[in-house]
C-alpha cells in the first residue's frame, strides 16, 4: 500500500529564505508525482507534476524533483514571500491507476 | 483552463439529515470525477471515483450506502450524505481528469453535522 510522507507538518520562515519542502513515497511504482497548493478552505491549485521519467519541473520560482528509485521528491521554491504562505501537499499516481495518494501536508508561513 | 465548481462551499445540517454537494464541470466534459474526503490534519482520502453513466466505484472502508454518488450527465457529479452524523463532519473535495495525466479541483465543502 502506497504511503505518502511529508516532515514537517509546518515551517515558519522569513520573507526571502530559499526553501525545500520534501516529500517521500513507499511504492517507487508510480505513474507521476504532483505537488499543489491549497490556501485555508479551498481547493486545490496544481503546482507542479512530474512523470516518472522526469526528474524535474520549474514553473517561476518553484522547482520539483522526482527520485524515483529512492521515494523523494523535493519541493523548492526561492525567494519565498508572504503570500506563498499555504498548506503544500504531495501526491502520487499509481502505475496503472487514476488513484491519487496524498501526504499529509506541510503548512507554509512566510513572515514579512 | 478547465474548471470544477464545487457547492456549497460549507454546510452546516443537523444529525440525521442529509446533505447534498454538487460538482460542475464548466468548460469541460468529465467523464471521471474523484470525490476524496480530509479530515483535520489528515491527508486527502480518495472515497469514490464516479463515471457518467455507471454506478460509482467506492475504496475500502466508504459506505456506499451512505455516500450515494451520482453522476448522470458529463458536466454533473454530486454526492449525498445520508442521515449525516457529527463523525462525517469533514472536508469534501471532487477533482476531475483534465488531458492527461493532470487534474483539477473543486473549491470544496466543509461539511458541519451538529
Amino acid at each position: 500500500k502506497q504511503e505518502v510522507t511529508q516532515i514537517p507538518a509546518a515551517l515558519s520562515v522569513p520573507e526571502g529564505e530559499n526553501l525545500v519542502l520534501n516529500c517521500s513515497f513507499t511504492d517507487s511504482a508510480i505513474y507521476n508525482l504532483q505537488w499543489f497548493r491549497q490556501d485555508p478552505g479551498k481547493g486545490l491549485t496544481s503546482l507542479l507534476l512530474i512523470q516518472s521519467s522526469q526528474r524535474e519541473q520549474t514553473s517561476g520560482r518553484l522547482n520539483a524533483s522526482l527520485d524515483k528509485s529512492s521515494g523523494r521528491s523535493t519541493l523548492y521554491i526561492a525567494a519565498s514571500q508572504p503570500g506563498d504562505s499555504a498548506t503544500y501537499l504531495c501526491a502520487v499516481q499509481q502505475g496503472g491507476s487514476e488513484k491519487l495518494v496524498f501526504g499529509k501536508g506541510m503548512k507554509l508561513t512566510v513572515n514579512p | 483552463g478547465a474548471v470544477v465548481s464545487q457547492h456549497p462551499s460549507w454546510v452546516i445540517c443537523k444529525s440525521g439529515t442529509s446533505v447534498k454537494i454538487e460538482c460542475r464541470s464548466l468548460d469541460f466534459q468529465a467523464t471521471t470525477m474523484f470525490w476524496y474526503r480530509q479530515f483535520p490534519k489528515q491527508s486527502l482520502m480518495l472515497m469514490a471515483t464516479s463515471n457518467e453513466g455507471s454506478k460509482a466505484t467506492y475504496e475500502q472502508g466508504v459506505e456506499k450506502d451512505k455516500f450515494l454518488i451520482n453522476h448522470a450527465s458529463l458536466t454533473l457529479s454530486t454526492l449525498t450524505v445520508t442521515s449525516a452524523h457529527p463523525e462525517d463532519s469533514s472536508f469534501y473535495i471532487c477533482s476531475a481528469r483534465v488531458g492527461a495525466p493532470g487534474y483539477t479541483f473543486g473549491s470544496g465543502t466543509r461539511l458541519t453535522v451538529v
